[in-house]
């Protein structure tokens, strides 16, 4: 499929597993990016990713982690899920950088029991 | 630090009103700004964005937004709601790395 995809759509998981939501877009986008979304927060950055093999921190990045070795790919693990990570997230890219306009996937609901 | 605020959570408007969403930001030189609206259970469309030039935006949708240097402010408006406008909507700053800042948002409800 064309676009910006995102799997699982749900996930429940338990507290202290591993999860790893994916991320995949078919625009070979040079950015991408994790949100999170709470309410009365709006969406959050967790991380981001300039290129293959380039990320930096958001506002939110503890207890994720990320890696980019395919541009197409933008995966997010939580290490070891703790209940105050029950959210929905959000991938998103853009074709470069400052200014650009950031296309959303549909979103991935997680939660942590 | 940059910010975004959207002073009201939850705007009600009846069908064929007018509606204006409020923005404020903080940021030292000047923004890219953008709004997005996310329907219930999707991510999130661009509706439209501002980097300089004319401080009227028009954008998708029939809404539209101006740029208030002096206020600090990006408000969005629309003539005319329809109810398939009923949606959260996100203002957002861009900074550097193409990183987005978003406000809280607010959730547009829209009565017959």
């Amino acid at each position: 499929d064309a676009g910006i995809t995102q799997s699982p759509r749900y996930k429940i998981t338990e507290t202290g597993r591993q999860v790893t939501l994916m991320c995949h877009q078919t625009w070979s986008h040079s950015y991408m990016f994790w949100y999170r979304q709470d309410l009365g927060h709006g969406l959050r950055l967790i991380y981001y990713s300039a290129a293959a093999d380039i990320t930096d921190k958001g506002e939110v990045p503890d207890g994720y982690v990320v890696s980019r070795s395919k541009t197409e790919n933008f995966p997010l693990t939580l290490e070891s899920a703790t209940r105050s990570q029950t959210s929905v997230y959000f991938c998103a890219s853009s074709e470069s950088g400052t200014g650009d306009e950031q296309y959303f996937g549909p979103g991935t609901r997680l939660t942590v029991t | 630090a940059q910010s975004v605020t959207q002073p009201d959570i939850h705007i009600t408007v009846s069908e064929g009103a007018s509606l204006e969403l409020r923005c404020n930001y903080s940021y030292g030189a000047t923004p890219y700004l953008f709004w997005y609206v996310q329907s219930p259970g999707q991510g999130l469309q661009l509706l439209l964005k501002y980097f300089s030039g004319d401080t009227l935006v028009q954008g998708i949708k029939g809404f539209e937004a101006e740029f208030k240097r002096s206020q600090s402010s990006f408000n969005l408006r629309k003539p005319s709601v329809h109810w398939s406008d009923a949606a959260e909507y996100f203002c957002a700053v861009g900074e550097g790395w193409g990183k987005l800042q978003f406000g809280a948002g607010t959730q547009v409800v829209v009565t017959p």
